[in-house]
């Protein structure tokens, strides 16, 4: 099946700084989507990006598909930008949304 | 617009014993899928469903089943509980030509002793 990779695992910023976290996928995707996953355990969708550039607030994303990677860019982190970020794909040939390790993200007062 | 809701939020369960877990979908998604996310990591695919019928199905055994029922609400069933079932489940709904991915419910979070 599709591996996804995410960099780095861990991430400690404090508040106020820039950050880039990182996906590579293995395989073509008709899917990519970037979640924040908060202390109760929701998913939240941050974006719907196969391809393309999209930003919303102090967020944006940025996928390369022919080189097969994807990149989450959070700027003026904020406390409560804390938690697990994980990037998900699907494969043009599955039904499963596949799932990186994600980066646990701790942003600092 | 109502989003993914589940049912219950918190469980706990003897070893061996049956559990049913409960989801409903977004308005207007007809497909729902499961996932199990152990402690410390990414959400493991489980099945889906499309129009009642199971169209994809991960890495679980037999006891792990399920149904979707023509509301497109689902249930997931799980047998024999073992210990290494504790995990947070997830249900996921989306809908055909949607252009934003999966919309995630906030989960069952499942305790097996």
């Amino acid at each position: 099946g599709i591996q996804v990779e995410q960099s780095p695992p861990d991430l400690i910023l404090q508040e106020g700084a820039n950050s880039t976290l990182r996906c590579n996928f293995s395989d073509s995707v008709n899917n990519l989507q970037w979640f924040h996953q908060n202390p109760w355990g929701q998913l939240i969708n941050l974006f719907y990006i196969p391809s393309g550039t999209k930003q919303n607030g102090r967020l944006s994303a940025t996928t390369v598909a022919t080189e097969r990677y994807s990149l989450l860019y959070i700027s003026s982190s904020q406390t409560t930008d804390s938690g697990v970020y994980f990037c998900a794909v699907n494969s043009n040939s599955g039904y499963a949304l596949n799932f990186g390790k994600g980066t646990s993200l701790l942003v600092t007062p | 617009e109502t989003g993914v809701t589940q049912s219950p939020t918190h469980l706990i369960k003897t070893r061996g014993q049956q559990v049913t877990l409960r989801c409903s979908s977004q308005s207007g998604h007809n497909t729902v899928s499961w996932y199990q996310q152990a402690l410390g990591q990414g959400p493991q695919f489980i099945f889906q469903y499309y129009r009642e019928e199971e169209n994809g199905r991960g890495n679980f055994p037999p006891r792990f089943s399920g149904l979707q029922f023509p509301n497109y609400s689902s249930e997931l069933n799980v047998n024999a509980l073992e210990l290494d079932d504790s995990a947070l489940y997830l249900c996921a709904s989306s809908g055909t030509g949607t252009t934003y991915g999966y919309t995630f419910g906030s989960g069952t979070r499942l305790t097996v002793v």
